[in-house]
Protein backbone atom coordinates (compact mmCIF):
# COMPACT_ATOMS: atom_id res chain seq x y z
CA UNK A 1 0.00 0.00 0.00
CA UNK A 2 0.98 3.29 -0.17
CA UNK A 3 0.91 6.01 3.16
CA UNK A 4 1.42 9.92 1.70
CA UNK A 5 1.87 12.82 4.64
CA UNK A 6 2.01 16.72 3.84
CA UNK A 7 1.15 19.25 6.17
CA UNK A 8 -2.75 20.17 6.58
CA UNK A 9 -2.45 23.63 6.47
CA UNK A 10 0.24 26.40 5.88
CA UNK A 11 0.28 30.76 5.71
CA UNK A 12 3.22 32.61 3.18
CA UNK A 13 3.30 36.63 2.05
CA UNK A 14 2.74 37.60 -0.86
CA UNK A 15 5.91 37.54 -2.90
CA UNK A 16 7.51 35.11 -0.57
CA UNK A 17 9.19 31.91 -0.90
CA UNK A 18 6.88 28.77 0.64
CA UNK A 19 7.99 25.55 0.27
CA UNK A 20 5.54 22.12 0.78
CA UNK A 21 6.87 19.25 1.83
CA UNK A 22 5.49 15.59 1.03
CA UNK A 23 6.69 12.14 2.69
CA UNK A 24 5.72 8.73 1.72
CA UNK A 25 5.99 5.37 1.93
CA UNK A 26 5.06 3.22 -1.10
CA UNK A 27 5.49 -0.49 -1.95
CA UNK A 28 6.32 0.57 -5.94
CA UNK A 29 7.60 3.33 -7.15
CA UNK A 30 6.51 5.07 -10.08
CA UNK A 31 6.17 8.91 -9.64
CA UNK A 32 5.47 11.62 -8.12
CA UNK A 33 2.57 14.39 -9.09
CA UNK A 34 1.80 17.79 -7.79
CA UNK A 35 -1.58 19.21 -8.27
CA UNK A 36 -3.17 22.62 -7.39
CA UNK A 37 -6.64 22.39 -6.79
CA UNK A 38 -8.97 25.83 -6.25
CA UNK A 39 -11.40 25.47 -3.36
CA UNK A 40 -14.97 24.02 -5.82
CA UNK A 41 -12.57 22.89 -8.77
CA UNK A 42 -10.80 20.35 -10.22
CA UNK A 43 -7.32 19.66 -9.64
CA UNK A 44 -4.50 20.90 -12.28
CA UNK A 45 -1.11 19.26 -12.90
CA UNK A 46 2.07 21.64 -11.75
CA UNK A 47 4.68 18.58 -11.61
CA UNK A 48 6.07 15.65 -12.28
CA UNK A 49 9.19 13.85 -10.48
CA UNK A 50 10.81 10.11 -11.09
CA UNK A 51 14.24 10.66 -10.38
CA UNK A 52 15.94 12.50 -7.79
CA UNK A 53 16.73 16.14 -7.78
CA UNK A 54 15.12 19.10 -8.77
CA UNK A 55 12.48 20.01 -11.76
CA UNK A 56 11.92 23.96 -12.43
CA UNK A 57 8.84 25.06 -13.86
CA UNK A 58 8.72 28.74 -13.63
CA UNK A 59 7.54 30.11 -10.19
CA UNK A 60 7.41 25.96 -9.08
CA UNK A 61 9.83 23.72 -8.92
CA UNK A 62 9.59 20.30 -7.48
CA UNK A 63 12.30 17.97 -5.51
CA UNK A 64 12.08 14.46 -5.13
CA UNK A 65 14.69 12.11 -2.82
CA UNK A 66 13.63 8.48 -3.58
CA UNK A 67 15.97 7.02 -0.87
CA UNK A 68 14.34 9.20 1.85
CA UNK A 69 10.65 8.95 0.32
CA UNK A 70 10.38 12.88 0.38
CA UNK A 71 9.29 15.47 -1.84
CA UNK A 72 8.51 19.20 -1.62
CA UNK A 73 7.12 22.04 -3.95
CA UNK A 74 9.02 25.49 -3.83
CA UNK A 75 6.38 28.34 -4.89
CA UNK A 76 8.38 31.76 -5.38
CA UNK A 77 7.48 35.57 -5.78
CA UNK A 78 4.15 34.20 -4.19
CA UNK A 79 0.97 35.81 -5.52
CA UNK A 80 -2.71 35.91 -4.19
CA UNK A 81 -3.64 33.52 -6.79
CA UNK A 82 -1.70 30.79 -5.42
CA UNK A 83 -4.35 30.56 -2.36
CA UNK A 84 -4.87 27.10 -3.10
CA UNK A 85 -4.99 23.27 -1.77
CA UNK A 86 -1.68 21.62 -3.11
CA UNK A 87 -2.12 17.45 -3.66
CA UNK A 88 1.01 15.41 -3.50
CA UNK A 89 0.46 11.95 -5.58
CA UNK A 90 2.53 8.58 -5.69
CA UNK A 91 2.14 6.28 -8.31
CA UNK A 92 2.75 3.25 -8.18
CA UNK A 93 4.26 0.63 -10.80
CA UNK A 94 1.64 -2.16 -9.99
CA UNK A 95 -2.68 -2.07 -10.21
CA UNK A 96 -2.75 -0.11 -13.31
CA UNK A 97 -0.35 2.68 -12.36
CA UNK A 98 -2.94 4.38 -10.03
CA UNK A 99 -2.32 7.48 -8.18
CA UNK A 100 -3.05 7.72 -4.68
CA UNK A 101 -3.50 10.97 -3.34
CA UNK A 102 -2.38 13.21 0.29
CA UNK A 103 -4.89 14.63 1.99
CA UNK A 104 -3.41 17.81 0.34
CA UNK A 105 -1.57 21.44 1.56
CA UNK A 106 -4.20 24.69 2.46
CA UNK A 107 -1.74 27.44 1.04
CA UNK A 108 -3.37 31.02 2.35
CA UNK A 109 -1.20 33.33 0.73
CA UNK A 110 -1.44 37.07 2.56
CA UNK A 111 -1.36 40.56 1.09
CA UNK B 1 -4.34 20.67 -24.61
CA UNK B 2 -5.29 17.59 -22.81
CA UNK B 3 -8.78 19.14 -21.95
CA UNK B 4 -10.99 16.69 -20.22
CA UNK B 5 -15.08 17.41 -20.07
CA UNK B 6 -17.00 16.33 -17.75
CA UNK B 7 -20.71 16.75 -17.54
CA UNK B 8 -23.06 17.61 -16.25
CA UNK B 9 -21.43 20.36 -13.85
CA UNK B 10 -24.09 20.20 -10.55
CA UNK B 11 -27.00 18.03 -10.32
CA UNK B 12 -29.64 17.98 -7.77
CA UNK B 13 -32.35 15.63 -7.75
CA UNK B 14 -34.61 13.67 -5.27
CA UNK B 15 -33.83 10.52 -3.40
CA UNK B 16 -34.05 7.69 -5.29
CA UNK B 17 -33.33 8.73 -8.37
CA UNK B 18 -29.92 7.35 -10.80
CA UNK B 19 -27.65 9.96 -11.99
CA UNK B 20 -25.41 9.71 -14.90
CA UNK B 21 -21.79 11.55 -15.30
CA UNK B 22 -20.30 11.80 -18.37
CA UNK B 23 -16.23 12.40 -18.58
CA UNK B 24 -14.67 12.98 -22.16
CA UNK B 25 -11.36 13.59 -23.18
CA UNK B 26 -11.58 15.78 -25.77
CA UNK B 27 -8.13 16.00 -27.51
CA UNK B 28 -6.49 13.16 -26.34
CA UNK B 29 -7.07 9.35 -26.40
CA UNK B 30 -7.88 8.21 -22.47
CA UNK B 31 -6.77 4.47 -22.08
CA UNK B 32 -7.58 5.29 -18.33
CA UNK B 33 -10.06 7.35 -16.54
CA UNK B 34 -10.38 7.35 -13.02
CA UNK B 35 -13.42 8.30 -10.77
CA UNK B 36 -12.94 10.16 -7.78
CA UNK B 37 -15.25 11.44 -4.96
CA UNK B 38 -14.53 14.38 -2.55
CA UNK B 39 -16.13 15.55 0.48
CA UNK B 40 -15.65 18.98 1.68
CA UNK B 41 -11.98 19.64 2.94
CA UNK B 42 -10.53 16.15 2.54
CA UNK B 43 -8.52 14.69 -0.42
CA UNK B 44 -9.65 12.63 -3.42
CA UNK B 45 -11.01 9.18 -3.06
CA UNK B 46 -10.37 6.95 -5.53
CA UNK B 47 -14.02 4.87 -6.30
CA UNK B 48 -12.75 3.18 -9.21
CA UNK B 49 -10.21 2.71 -12.49
CA UNK B 50 -11.74 1.76 -15.65
CA UNK B 51 -9.49 0.79 -18.97
CA UNK B 52 -11.52 1.02 -21.93
CA UNK B 53 -13.21 -2.26 -23.14
CA UNK B 54 -12.65 -3.63 -19.77
CA UNK B 55 -14.49 -3.83 -16.43
CA UNK B 56 -13.83 -1.40 -14.13
CA UNK B 57 -11.49 -2.39 -11.14
CA UNK B 58 -13.19 -0.68 -7.61
CA UNK B 59 -11.56 0.27 -4.35
CA UNK B 60 -12.22 -1.76 -1.84
CA UNK B 61 -15.59 -0.41 -0.09
CA UNK B 62 -17.29 0.95 -3.25
CA UNK B 63 -20.04 -1.23 -3.91
CA UNK B 64 -19.98 -1.84 -8.15
CA UNK B 65 -23.66 -2.25 -8.32
CA UNK B 66 -24.40 1.11 -6.65
CA UNK B 67 -21.94 3.00 -8.90
CA UNK B 68 -22.00 1.70 -12.27
CA UNK B 69 -18.65 2.64 -14.39
CA UNK B 70 -19.01 2.09 -18.44
CA UNK B 71 -15.53 2.90 -20.27
CA UNK B 72 -17.43 2.30 -23.90
CA UNK B 73 -14.35 4.34 -25.81
CA UNK B 74 -11.00 5.99 -25.87
CA UNK B 75 -12.40 8.97 -25.18
CA UNK B 76 -15.82 8.28 -23.16
CA UNK B 77 -16.31 7.18 -19.66
CA UNK B 78 -19.09 7.00 -17.33
CA UNK B 79 -20.43 6.89 -14.14
CA UNK B 80 -23.87 6.00 -12.81
CA UNK B 81 -25.00 6.34 -9.46
CA UNK B 82 -27.96 4.20 -8.80
CA UNK B 83 -31.32 4.58 -6.62
CA UNK B 84 -29.04 7.77 -5.18
CA UNK B 85 -29.65 8.95 -1.23
CA UNK B 86 -28.50 11.73 0.37
CA UNK B 87 -25.70 10.14 1.41
CA UNK B 88 -24.39 10.16 -1.77
CA UNK B 89 -24.40 13.68 -2.38
CA UNK B 90 -20.49 14.53 -3.05
CA UNK B 91 -18.08 16.18 -5.30
CA UNK B 92 -17.76 13.36 -7.93
CA UNK B 93 -13.98 13.98 -10.68
CA UNK B 94 -13.07 12.09 -13.10
CA UNK B 95 -9.56 12.14 -14.96
CA UNK B 96 -8.15 10.66 -17.85
CA UNK B 97 -4.76 9.26 -18.71
CA UNK B 98 -3.25 9.15 -21.96
CA UNK B 99 -1.25 6.01 -23.06
CA UNK B 100 0.56 3.75 -20.48
CA UNK B 101 3.72 6.29 -19.66
CA UNK B 102 4.61 6.73 -16.18
CA UNK B 103 5.02 10.48 -16.60
CA UNK B 104 1.75 11.11 -17.85
CA UNK B 105 -0.36 13.18 -15.78
CA UNK B 106 -4.01 12.43 -14.83
CA UNK B 107 -6.06 15.33 -16.43
CA UNK B 108 -9.16 15.97 -14.27
CA UNK B 109 -12.66 17.05 -15.51
CA UNK B 110 -13.53 20.26 -13.85
CA UNK B 111 -16.07 17.81 -11.26
CA UNK B 112 -19.70 16.98 -10.65
CA UNK B 113 -21.34 18.49 -7.69
CA UNK B 114 -24.35 15.96 -6.89
CA UNK B 115 -26.95 16.84 -4.06
CA UNK B 116 -29.75 14.54 -3.68
CA UNK B 117 -32.87 15.98 -1.99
Amino acid sequence: GQNIDQPTEMTATEGAIVQINCTYQTSGFNGLFWYQQHAGEAPTFLSYNVLDGLEEKGRFSSFLSRSKGYSYLLLKELQMKDSASYLCAVRANTNAGKSTFGDGTTLTVKP
Amino acid sequence: GAVVSQHPSRVICKSGTSVKIECRSLDFQATTMFWYRQFPKQSLMLMATSNEGSKATYEQGVEKDKFLINHASLTLSTLTVTSAHPEDSSFYICSARQGGRANQPQHFGDGTRLSIL
